[in-house]
């Protein structure tokens, strides 16, 4: 099945700071979305994004579909986008089954 | 609108006994989710449900693990009889249709199997 590989698998940025997270996937696919997980377990959905770029205030995220990449910034991070991001992809030929990269565990620190 | 909820929200039991989870998709939704989520991993998925039936369930362990979406409303999810490794969060999760749609997680029920 299709292989979602993401990093870095930790990041610690200090309050205010930027950065991007990568999400690398190894077949074409109909749906990738990004989520963060909240330190109470709820996968909040950010971007529905299987192509192309979109914004929603401090966050953005693009996926070159062509190249089998997507990436999300956060800017301006705050204490409260602290949690685990992950990136889940369904491939074309397997769109029954969103498959979950491990990953990105996000602190910001005040 | 309201979210995706699920119920319990924690359970603990001693291995070799069963529990179920609830979970009631957002109204109007026909495609229904179970994933399993172990500490410190990505969701993985257990079951899909159209409307009332099986889309897939390659990766369900039939022979402990059961589900139903008996009116294509709300579903449940049952183990019996429960090991250690299920301790887990188990996550249900909805959709409009099949497409290319946003899928909408519950907050979980979290698992501890002593």
């Amino acid at each position: 099945g299709i292989q979602v590989e993401q990093s870095p698998p930790d990041l610690i940025l200090q309050e205010g700071a930027n950065s991007t997270l990568r999400c690398n996937f190894s077949d074409s696919v109909n749906n990738l979305q990004w989520f963060h997980q909240n330190p109470w377990g709820q996968l909040i959905n950010l971007f529905y994004i299987p192509s192309g770029t979109k914004q929603n205030g401090r966050l953005s995220a693009t996926t070159v579909a062509t190249e089998r990449y997507s990436l999300l910034y956060i800017s301006s991070s705050q204490t409260t986008d602290s949690g685990v991001y992950f990136c889940a992809v369904e491939g074309i030929y397997n769109n029954n089954d969103m498959r979950f990269g491990a990953g990105t565990r996000l602190t910001v620190k005040p | 609108e309201a979210g995706v909820a699920q119920s319990p929200r924690y359970k603990i039991i001693e291995k070799r006994q069963s529990v179920a989870f609830w979970c009631n998709p957002i109204s109007g939704h026909a495609t229904l989710y179970w994933y399993q989520q172990i500490l410190g991993q990505g969701p993985k998925l257990l079951i899909q449900f159209q409307n009332n039936g099986v889309v897939d369930d390659s990766q369900l362990p039939k022979d402990r693990f059961s589900a139903e979406r008996l009116k294509g409303v709300d579903s449940t999810l049952k183990i019996q009889p429960a090991k250690l490794e299920d301790s887990a969060v188990y996550l249900c999760a909805s959709r409009p249709g099949q497409g290319k749609e946003t899928q909408y997680f519950g907050p979980g029920t979290r698992l501890l199997v002593l």
